[in-house]
């Protein structure tokens, strides 16, 4: 089955910075998502990442805060901008290898916004 | 937008007992599916039910799709300490559609 890496792993930021994580999966993928964990809590979908075109973001996200490419089948980038303390998080990877298949994750990059 | 519980939100038990736990929705999904997350990684899929009444098993983990389509439980027999982490439960209601999570039932195994 298909391999998700995902860096950096973890960080620590200074608030006002941006962070961008990168998601590389050893296979072409269809479909590739980002999601938020916050501390103890469940997977939130941040926004479906478009090949070529502008992310698909959920309810309470936003373009100019979590900026997304994905430039070809393999890869995506989320980025967090002008970090806040809030943006502490899990931030994970997830991707479909075809329709009849179901998610799988990378390993997620552990945020702390001081 | 919909939302699953899952209860427990967490369970402590001795090595060799029996687990189960369940969500429930609001709506009805087509599709639910189990994952566990262990410390420092990112959710691995267990068992994926895609059928109304549906009884899967993989090894020693079982799920059910509830008749209604509202709910469904995972159970784990004989539990062992690398059974620790945290199960979550999601939905999905069409193939093309995104999943919803449930909050998670965080599982400690003592020996």
């Amino acid at each position: 089955s298909a391999v998700i890496s995902q860096k950096p792993s973890r960080d620590i930021c200074q608030r006002g910075t941006s962070l961008t994580i990168q998601c590389q999966v050893d296979s072409q993928v269809t479909m590739m998502f980002w999601y938020r964990q916050q501390p103890g809590q469940s997977l939130t979908l941040i926004a479906t990442a478009n090949q070529g075109s502008e992310a698909t973001y959920e309810s309470g996200f936003v373009i100019d805060k979590f900026p997304i490419s994905r430039p070809n089948l393999t890869f995506s980038t989320l980025t967090v901008s002008n970090m806040s303390p809030e943006d502490s998080s899990i931030y994970l990877c997830s991707a479909i290898s075809d329709l009849n298949t179901e998610a799988f994750f990378g390993q997620g990059t552990r945020l702390t916004v001081v | 937008g919909q939302q699953l519980n899952q209860s427990p939100q967490s369970m402590f038990i001795q090595e060799g007992e029996d687990v189960s736990m369940n969500c429930t929705s609001s709506s009805i999904f087509n599709t639910w599916l189990w994952y566990k997350q262990d410390p420092g990684e990112g959710p691995v899929l267990l068992i994926a039910l895609y059928k109304a009444g549906e009884l899967t098993s993989n090894g020693r983990l079982t799920a059910q799709f509830g008749i209604t389509r509202k709910d469904s439980f995972l159970n784990i027999s004989a539990s062992i300490p690398s059974d620790v982490g945290i199960y979550f439960c999601a939905g999905r209601n069409s193939g093309y559609s995104t999943l919803t999570f449930g909050k998670g039932t965080m599982l400690l195994v003592s020996p």
